[in-house]
C-alpha cells in the first residue's frame, strides 16, 4: 500500500546516457513534484505538476524533461547525463497545489560515472 | 530566496533529553512545515503551522512560529533513539500563480541510547 513509489531505487550509468525515473502515487492527489537532493542534503524543487499541467519549472537544464501521462504519474527523463546530475531524486505529491503537506517517495539515487 | 535555515546543523543528545531545532527564513510565508528524513529514506511530514498560528503540538512535538522574527522552532520532548534523523523546515508561499515549498539544509539529530 505504498503511497508514493519511485523506480528504480538506484541508478548507475555512464555520462552521456539518457535515463528515466518513474513515479506513481495512489493517494488521489492532484499535484506532484520532483526534487533533487545533493550530497549536502540540500533539497531543491525542480518541477511541479497540477492535474498533468506544469506549474513550477525551476531553473533546471532542459536535459531534464518531466512527463505526466495522468495525474497519478510523473516521470522524469534526463538526457545526456553529466557527472553533476549525481544526486538523490525525490518524487512527492500533495492533495492540491495549495498549502498542504507533501508526501515523498523513497528516492532514486542516481550515480553518473 | 526565502529558504529556511536550520540551526544547529547537527545536534547530539542523550535519550530522554529534549531536542530543540530552530529555523529562520527571509520573506512572507503562508505556512511553515517540518519534515523528518531517516538515513536513505524519503521525507516524512511531521507538522504544519500556518502563518496566523503561534504554537502547535503533535504528540512529543511542539512547534512555534514567530512571524515578526521570521523564525520557528521544533521541540522534541523525551527523545528516543528512533528520533535519530535529519529534520528539515520548509516554508510554503504562493508566488507567480503557484505554491511552493522551499526547504532548508536540515539539522542532523543523533539520539544516543
Amino acid at each position: 500500500d505504498t503511497a508514493v513509489s519511485q523506480t528504480p531505487k538506484y541508478l548507475v550509468t555512464q555520462m552521456g546516457n539518457d535515463k528515466s525515473i518513474k513515479c506513481e502515487q495512489n493517494l488521489g492527489h492532484d499535484t506532484m513534484y520532483w526534487y533533487k537532493q545533493d550530497s549536502k542534503k540540500f533539497l531543491k524543487i525542480m518541477f511541479s505538476y497540477n492535474n498533468k499541467e506544469l506549474i513550477i519549472n525551476e531553473t533546471v537544464p532542459n536535459r531534464f524533461s518531466p512527463k505526466s501521462p495522468d495525474k497519478a504519474h510523473l516521470n522524469l527523463h534526463i538526457n545526456s547525463l553529466e557527472l553533476g546530475d549525481s544526486a538523490v531524486y525525490f518524487c512527492a505529491s500533495s492533495r492540491t497545489s495549495g498549502n498542504n503537506e507533501q508526501f515523498f517517495g523513497p528516492g532514486t539515487r542516481l550515480t553518473v560515472l | 530566496s526565502q529558504q529556511g535555515e536550520e540551526d544547529p546543523q547537527a545536534l547530539s543528545i542523550q535519550e530522554g533529553e529534549n531536542a530543540t531545532m530552530n529555523c529562520s527564513y527571509k520573506t512572507s510565508i503562508n505556512n511553515l512545515q517540518w519534515y523528518r528524513q531517516n538515513s536513505g529514506r524519503g521525507l516524512v511530514h511531521l507538522i504544519l503551522i500556518r502563518s496566523n498560528e503561534r504554537e502547535k503540538h503533535s504528540g512529543r512535538l511542539r512547534v512555534t512560529l514567530d512571524t515578526s522574527k521570521k523564525s520557528s522552532s521544533l521541540l522534541i520532548t523525551a527523545s528516543r533513539a528512533a528520533d535519530t534523523a535529519s529534520y528539515f523546515c520548509a516554508t510554503g508561499a504562493s508566488g507567480a500563480g503557484s505554491y511552493q515549498l522551499t526547504f532548508g539544509k536540515g539539522t542532523k539529530l543523533s539520539v544516543i541510547p
